[in-house]
């Protein structure tokens, strides 16, 4: 089974300052396929999931540009750069390169 | 509008058995591969059972194999999630999904 390991699991960022999260796996993500199975959720209160990135890098519909997503075979990154006060949640990665595993989930809150 | 409703969660003994469902519109789907996700109360996202989008393949977490069965009627656009022997551990909001698109979830509190 495939351990997905988050950092940090709690943030406290300044409206406008970037924030950054770390995902790593236990083993590489890279598929068979070529394609590596990464996705990024944001949780917020008393919501779903909404999903931010795919497969690492591409940002869903409809999600600003001030997320982004890189990395490559078992570390990944989450990268806000400037946090504004709708972003407050629990952030999840997701791989689904080998049936799938969520990270522990980063809580974002604003100073 | 792509939409996923579950529905079927309550409260159920340990031991007792639950059958949950999830209504799908908006898409085609029996071209998407579905999946299970729970939420225990306070914790983080826990996968649980996924098929294959002609019902053909289907895999579980551990810990709910011989206990959860995942199916489908793409005829009805409709995700099934049987569950068994159900335990206190198993209480949970429990989201049906398509990764990119995710239902508002059904609750299932296992208590006596």
């Amino acid at each position: 089974d495939i351990v997905m390991t988050q950092t940090p699991l709690s943030l406290s960022v300044t409206p406008g300052q970037p924030a950054s999260i770390s995902c790593k796996s236990s083993q590489s993500l890279l598929h068979s396929s070529g394609k590596t199975y990464l996705y990024w959720y944001l949780q917020k209160p008393g919501q779903p999931p909404q999903l931010l990135i795919y497969e690492v890098s591409n940002r869903f519909s409809g999600v600003p540009d001030r997320f982004s997503g890189s990395g490559s075979g078992t570390d990944f990154t989450l990268k806000i750069s400037r946090v504004e006060a709708e972003d407050v949640g629990v952030y999840y990665c997701l791989q689904s390169t080998q049936l799938h595993s969520f990270g522990q989930g980063t809580k974002l809150e604003i100073k | 509008e792509v939409q996923l409703v579950e529905s079927g969660g309550g409260l159920v003994q340990p031991g007792g058995s639950l059958r949950l469902s999830c209504a799908a519109s908006g898409f085609t789907f029996s071209s998407y591969w579905m999946k299970w996700v729970r939420q225990a109360p306070g914790k983080g996202l826990e996968w649980v059972a996924s098929i294959k989008q002609d019902g053909s393949e289907k895999y579980y977490v551990e810990s709910v194999k011989g206990r959860f069965t995942i199916s489908r009627d793409n005829a009805k656009n409709s995700l099934y999630l049987q569950m068994n022997s159900l335990r206190a551990e198993d209480t949970a909001v429990y989201y049906c999904a398509r990764w990119d698109v995710w239902g508002q979830g059904t609750t299932v509190t296992v208590s006596s």
